[in-house]
């Protein structure tokens, strides 16, 4: 299956800070999504992003699929970014997302 | 409009029982995975329907896992005899399709499952 790294693996950030999390992956993929993991458990999509640059308030992402990664920004952080963030690719060699380890992200006031 | 809804929200079950798990994807959505997430493996693919189809069963995790969907939207994913390491939380997500963007998944608030 496709290997899917994240990095860092943790991130402590003071509220206002910017922040770049990366996603490389191993193979072709048809799909690629962030999520947020909110402390309560619930997975939220961020974005879609299998190819290109999307903006959605202060997170933007990026994905070069010709070079296998993707980046996730978090500009102007608040303490409500707290939480972990995945990355996951999707293949339709077998239909499944697979997720990298994810990264902890928390926002101190 | 809805979301992907799974029930029980927690489960606490003696080892040795069979549980069974609940997802309802959201309306009009014709894919339909599984997942878990456990502190050791993190989030793991389980199984996909596609319809009331699943082409692939291989990512289940034993053969005391079973999955099915009806009518093309609930699932109930059957775990017998549950052991200790199928604590976690089970995870339902659907997409539109299994094709370009609606390749799209959302993810329900899973099931916490607890095998003491």
């Amino acid at each position: 299956g496709i290997q899917v790294e994240q990095s860092p693996p943790d991130l402590i950030l003071q509220e206002g800070a910017n922040s770049t999390l990366r996603c490389n992956f191993s193979d072709s993929v048809n799909n690629l999504q962030w999520f947020h993991q909110n402390p309560w458990g619930q997975l939220i999509n961020l974005f879609y992003i299998p190819s290109g640059t999307k903006q959605n308030g202060r997170l933007s992402a990026t994905t070069v699929a010709t070079e296998r990664y993707s980046l996730l920004y978090i500009s102007s952080s608040q303490t409500t970014d707290s939480g972990v963030y995945f990355c996951a690719v999707f293949s339709s060699n077998d239909y499944k997302l697979s997720f990298g380890a994810g990264t902890t992200v928390t926002v101190r006031a | 409009g809805a979301g992907v809804s799974q029930s029980p929200s927690n489960k606490v079950t003696e080892k040795g029982k069979d549980v069974e798990l609940r997802c309802d994807p959201i309306s009009g959505h014709t894919a339909l995975y599984w997942y878990r997430q456990s502190l050791g493996q993190g989030l793991e693919f389980l199984i996909y329907f596609q319809g009331n189809s699943a082409p692939d069963k291989s990512g289940l995790p034993s053969d005391r896992f079973s999955a099915e969907r009806t009518g093309g939207s609930v699932s109930t994913l059957t775990i017998q005899r549950t052991q200790q390491e199928d604590s976690a939380v089970y995870l339902c997500a659907s997409s539109l399709a299994l094709g370009g963007p609606t390749y799209e998944q959302y993810f329900g608030p899973g099931t916490r499952l607890t095998v003491t």
